[in-house]
């Protein structure tokens, strides 16, 4: 159980289009997702958290115009990169929690991300 | 703010042996969890250990297991009888609510 899906796994978009990435909490509701962005031979770093029906809380330093978070359900959170740059290429990963107490989070598979 | 630092960013070990992944945290509070994810070749990240740190125990899940000083803020994790599928990233990871916060992670290798 506890899987998280992630679409598109890979994708390649020209500089200054928006793309947009999808997460999906398959065999529970996920009250809490959360966005993370890991560059190559790094480490995750969070990028932004998101409750279900409201907005997302987003990290220092992180540009809320750029990376647009919706998260309309319980099973479904999305990722808006806006008006990409090559230096936005990266790994996108996101993860869930369930209803336990012991914040597991349980990840996707990751989204690769190039600008070109 | 919390802290996570993995001192080895590579190690190795000979196929069927033992070693040992180094991690300590830095926090103010008394209940958290720490946690070990293994991230292979195709970037999945995969629980591999969790540990409550109000019980003293141990945690130990099949070959893996931790030695958890919560006094020292120590959180190692324990590979035994190494074998070829270990090969990874491993990361350690501390969460006091729901976020986590990772290490910079340690590249295992396995020697055949």
């Amino acid at each position: 159980g506890a899987v998280v899906s992630q679409h598109p796994s890979w994708v390649i978009c020209k500089s200054g289009t928006s793309v947009k990435i999808e997460c999906r909490s398959l065999d529970f509701q996920a009250t809490t997702m959360f966005w993370y962005r890991q560059f190559p031979k790094q480490s995750l770093m969070l990028m932004a958290t998101s409750n279900e029906g409201s907005k997302a809380t987003y990290e220092q330093g992180v540009e809320k115009d750029k990376f647009l978070i919706n998260h309309a359900s319980l099973t479904l959170s999305t990722l808006t990169v806006t008006s990409a740059h090559p230096e936005d290429s990266s790994f996108y990963i996101c993860s869930a929690n369930g209803l336990a107490v012991d914040y597991e989070q349980y990840f996707g598979p990751g989204t690769r991300l190039t600008v070109t | 703010a919390q802290t996570v630092t993995q001192s080895q960013p590579e190690m190795s070990v000979q196929e069927a042996e033992t070693v040992t992944l180094s991690c300590t945290y830095d926090t103010s509070e008394s209940d958290y969890y720490l946690f070990w994810y293994k991230q292979p070749p195709s970037r999945q990240m995969i629980l591999v250990i969790r540990q409550e740190a109000y019980k003293q125990q141990n945690a130990t899940e099949n070959r893996f297991s931790v030695n958890f000083q919560k006094a020292a803020k120590s959180f190692s994790l324990k590979i035994s009888d190494s074998q070829l599928g270990d090969a990874a990233m491993y990361f350690c990871a501390y969460s006091g609510d729901e976020k986590l916060t990772f290490g910079t992670g340690t590249r295992l290798t396995i020697i055949p």
